[in-house]
């Protein structure tokens, strides 16, 4: 697609409830980031995917939460027994990349979606 | 560690004023990336510059410069003859020399540009 396209923009759920927050990047991107935005919070990071692989996913605040990748594409970060602490605003986005490590080329630049906002009540 | 640093949770200012956003960061890495990103009220981060660790040279793009400082680790944004349409928040964020390195954003500064 022409941008990074996230579903669902709203999603209010129960605590207790699992959630999944869906991430379509754009079309040939092969690097996708999971960030997690929380009022007055900068932007943390959650996970990264290099095609369908997870080389980095130390941000992940607990094991309630888990991402994956299927086809290079679309990628799903499910929230498993929701707690009000998860509620922010979840930005994906995705970024051209060499597949495998190269040093001295920095991280690409990141095209965002415009995030899913998860309210835990 | 790597860490940004933006100290001004909110600036508010009249159309037409100049006005610059810091950024402070701190890595040990010899070569590393530093970046701004905007976020206008419709909450889409949107890109504005990419800038090496080799490259101390300032920047200019319309009302938009940025002044790159190692010896003080400082990214800093000016916003010449601000416009109603430039309020948003402004993340500065940095990354290490490798391509799969994640950017590590700092908290943001929300900009307020009254008419």
């Amino acid at each position: 697609g022409a941008g990074v396209s996230q579903s669902p923009s709203n999603k209010v759920t129960e605590k207790g409830k699992d959630v999944e927050l869906r991430c379509d990047p754009i079309s040939g991107h092969t690097a996708l980031y999971w960030y997690r935005q929380s009022l007055g919070q900068g932007l943390e990071f959650l996970i990264y995917f290099q095609g369908n692989s997870a080389p980095d996913k130390s941000g992940l605040p607990s094991d309630r939460f888990s991402a994956e990748r299927t086809g290079g594409s679309v990628s799903t970060l499910t929230i498993q027994r929701t707690q009000q602490e998860d509620s922010a605003v979840y930005l994906c986005a995705s970024s051209t990349t060499y597949l495998g490590q190269r040093k001295g080329s920095g991280a690409n630049v990141l095209t965002f979606g415009a995030g899913s906002r998860l309210t835990v009540l | 560690a790597q860490k940004v640093t933006q100290a001004q949770t909110e600036i508010s200012v009249v159309e037409k004023e100049d006005v610059t956003l810091d950024c402070v960061y701190e890595t040990r890495d010899t070569t590393y990336y530093l970046f701004w990103y905007k976020q206008p009220p419709s909450g889409e981060l949107v890109f504005l510059i990419r800038r090496n660790s080799f490259d101390e040279q300032n920047e200019i793009s319309g009302r938009y410069s940025w002044n790159f400082q190692k010896s003080t680790s400082s990214f800093n944004f000016t916003i010449t003859a601000s416009q109603v349409v430039d309020s948003a928040v402004y993340f500065c964020a940095l990354s290490g020399p490798y391509n799969t390195d994640k950017l590590i954003f700092g908290t943001g500064t929300r900009l307020q540009v009254f008419p």
